[in-house]
């Protein structure tokens, strides 16, 4: 059983440029988050998909971001117009009906 | 609002010892609640998870408590090793529809040599 992987593990871009990541879940597990973590805080909760349907999305989540798990396997979360800050680290999370949450190595974004 | 509380935020203990580190939260009607062990730069391990119904649980040296009527978890970590020098997390869960996860600062552990 693999665990939570995502791509790309780092990823340095410019202000203003579009970027891209991609979770791919626990295999069966049929709920899916995304949080992001700054330096030296817990990791905030960003928004949640059960199978493909995009149930709840947090008020962090500003109109430049959007995510998608489309057939209910991998999610992607992308931004765009890259600010500095939106450096941080994002997690991914997969979980089935036990309710623990398994992450994922994260994505850290460098916005320069 | 519904907060996590971690004290101390920093610990530095000797090799061997016994150590308790602290979670509190606001909102004592919690669904779970998940510690966490996270090494520097790295994604969460789950160390252990706790329901609403049960008042501990237990992994090899890790022992975990939950009072919810007084909003608080402990970790108790038995002699120590150099080895679970990291951050721990505490995250509750407050149900609904996402059981989305309300984290902690975290507590960072140094254990010396």
């Amino acid at each position: 059983d693999t665990g939570v992987s995502q791509d790309p593990r780092h990823k340095i871009t410019k202000r203003g440029q579009n970027v891209t990541f991609r979770c791919d879940p626990i295999s069966e597990h049929n709920r899916l988050y995304w949080y992001r973590q700054t330096l030296g805080q817990g990791p905030e909760f960003l928004t949640y998909f059960q199978n493909e349907a995009q149930l709840e999305k947090s008020r962090l989540l500003s109109d430049r971001f959007s995510a998608e798990r489309p057939k209910g396997s991998f999610s992607t979360l992308e931004i765009q117009r890259t600010e500095q800050g939106d450096s941080a680290m994002y997690l991914c999370a997969s979980s089935s009906l036990s309710d623990e949450q398994f992450f994922g190595p994260g994505t850290r974004l460098t916005v320069l | 609002k519904q907060e996590v509380t971690q004290i101390p935020a920093a610990l530095s203990v000797p090799e061997g010892e016994n150590l308790v580190l602290n979670c509190s939260f606001t909102d004592s009607a919690i669904y779970n609640l998940q510690w966490f062990r996270q090494d520097p730069g790295k994604g969460l391990t789950s160390l252990l998870l706790i329901q609403s119904s049960q008042r501990e649980q237990t992994s090899g040296r890790l022992n975990a408590s939950l009072d919810k009527s007084s909003g608080r978890s402990t970790l108790y970590i038995a002699a120590s090793q150099p080895g679970d020098s990291a951050t721990y997390l505490c995250a509750v869960v407050y149900g609904g529809a996402t059981n989305k996860l309300i984290f902690g600062t975290g507590t960072l552990l140094a254990v010396q040599p």
